[in-house]
This record gives structure tokens, sequence and C-alpha cells, in this order.
């Protein structure tokens, strides 16, 4: 049963301290798609990419948030320095083709809490 | 833009009663909507999509593009019901945006 893998599971951290979330996504799989959750936001899309070239990440802080796949099996979220408004559970989801919508895998996400 | 609309936090019915959750969405080209769901400890999952115009356990959504609404609907809910559900649009490049998501909660 394929899935996607999102490590760790959990994350505590100091305010200032950099995170980085990884995400393995379904093999053969094309479309990698970060999204943070919270109460407050729902679902915000972070940033995603289609065959590893980045095509929006204007959901992002800049300055302190980056994306990258540096090769077709990883996916990586980093926050440096990190601030407790950054507490949230980060989900990557992964789907193949143009209609991703039709069918895309989560991964379990990554609860983060910045103290 | 493209945007999702979701005006319910929290929608809470006893079990048989009929349910619906709200979407409105805005987008200026044709779009595709989706309702995903999270039921607890679970992965979010894919629902329904407008396209197929199917019903699946139990639930239907249909497309209003007058209104502007694709909301979720089901005539009796049951316990198992009990998620949070989340409407999504999928717009230009593909691009994937969810709502805010709803809590239904089925009281027995």
């Amino acid at each position: 049963d394929a899935r996607v893998t999102q490590t760790p599971r959990h994350k505590v951290t100091e305010m200032g301290q950099e995170v980085t979330m990884r995400c393995q996504p379904i093999l053969g799989h094309n479309t990698v798609f970060w999204y943070r959750q919270t109460m407050m936001q729902g679902l915000e899309l972070l940033a995603y990419f289609r065959n590893r070239a980045p095509l929006d990440d204007s959901g992002m802080p800049k300055d302190r948030f980056s994306a990258e796949m540096p090769d077709a099996t990883l996916a990586t979220l980093k926050i440096q320095p990190s601030e407790p408004r950054d507490s949230a559970v980060y989900f990557c989801a992964s789907g193949l083709g143009q209609a991703v919508g039709e069918k895309l895998f989560f991964g379990s996400g990554t609860q983060l809490s910045v103290l | 833009a493209q945007r999702v609309t979701q005006p319910e936090k929290l929608l809470s019915v006893f079990k048989g009663a009929p349910v619906e959750l709200k979407c409105n969405y805005s987008y200026s080209g044709s779009p595709e909507l989706f309702w995903y769901v999270q039921y607890s400890r679970q992965r979010l999952q894919l629902l329904l999509r407008h396209i197929s115009r199917e019903s699946i356990k139990g639930f239907t959504a249909d497309l209003n593009k007058g209104e502007t609404s694709f909301h979720l609907k089901k005539p009796f809910a049951q316990e198992e019901d009990s998620a949070m559900y989340y409407c999504a649009l999928s717009g230009e490049g593909d691009k994937l945006i969810f709502g805010t998501g709803t809590r239904l909660q089925v009281f027995p």
C-alpha cells in the first residue's frame, strides 16, 4: 500500500532554531504539495512542485521558509529561524499528472511546536 | 485568484438528521471542485469530486456555477460521519486550494 511518508511526526523546538521537515512522495508521483494546517486558517498551501521544479511558493513567508526537492524521492521544508506562530501541522501530499486534485495522497503530517 | 470559503467551523447534528456542509468558491476560470475528509487519527483523503457526480458514503455534492457553490449533502447523518471536511478547488496551474474546513459532529 503506497503511502506518502513524512518525518518527523512530531517536533518540539525553541524559537530561533532551524526546523527541517521531510517528505517522501509516492513512487512515480510527479507533483508534491506542502500545506500548513491551523484551526484558524485551515489548510494553507505553502508551495508545490511538479517534476521537482517549484511552481508556486507564494504561500510561504520567504524570509524564513524554504522548500526544495533534492531528488524525486525527497521534498524538504525548512524554517529558519522558527517562531512560535509557526506552530502547526505541516502536511505533504503527492499526486500524479495534470489533474492532481483527482487523487491527492496526504502524509500523516509533522506536528510542529515552537516554544 | 482562487478562493474557497467554508462559512461554518462546526456543524453539530443528531444521527439521522440531514447534513449540508457549505462551500463557496471564487475563480474566474472553469473550476474543478473536491471534498476531502479527515477522520480522527487518519490521513486526509478524497471523498468526492464534482466531475464524477458520484455518491460516496451517502454524500453528494452538486456544482452550482450560478451561485459558485459546491455544498456537501447527506440525507441521514451517521455517527461515523463525524470528521473534518475540507472543500478544495483546483484551478490555475493545477494549484489545489482548500477552505478552512468544517468539523461535523454527529451525536447519537
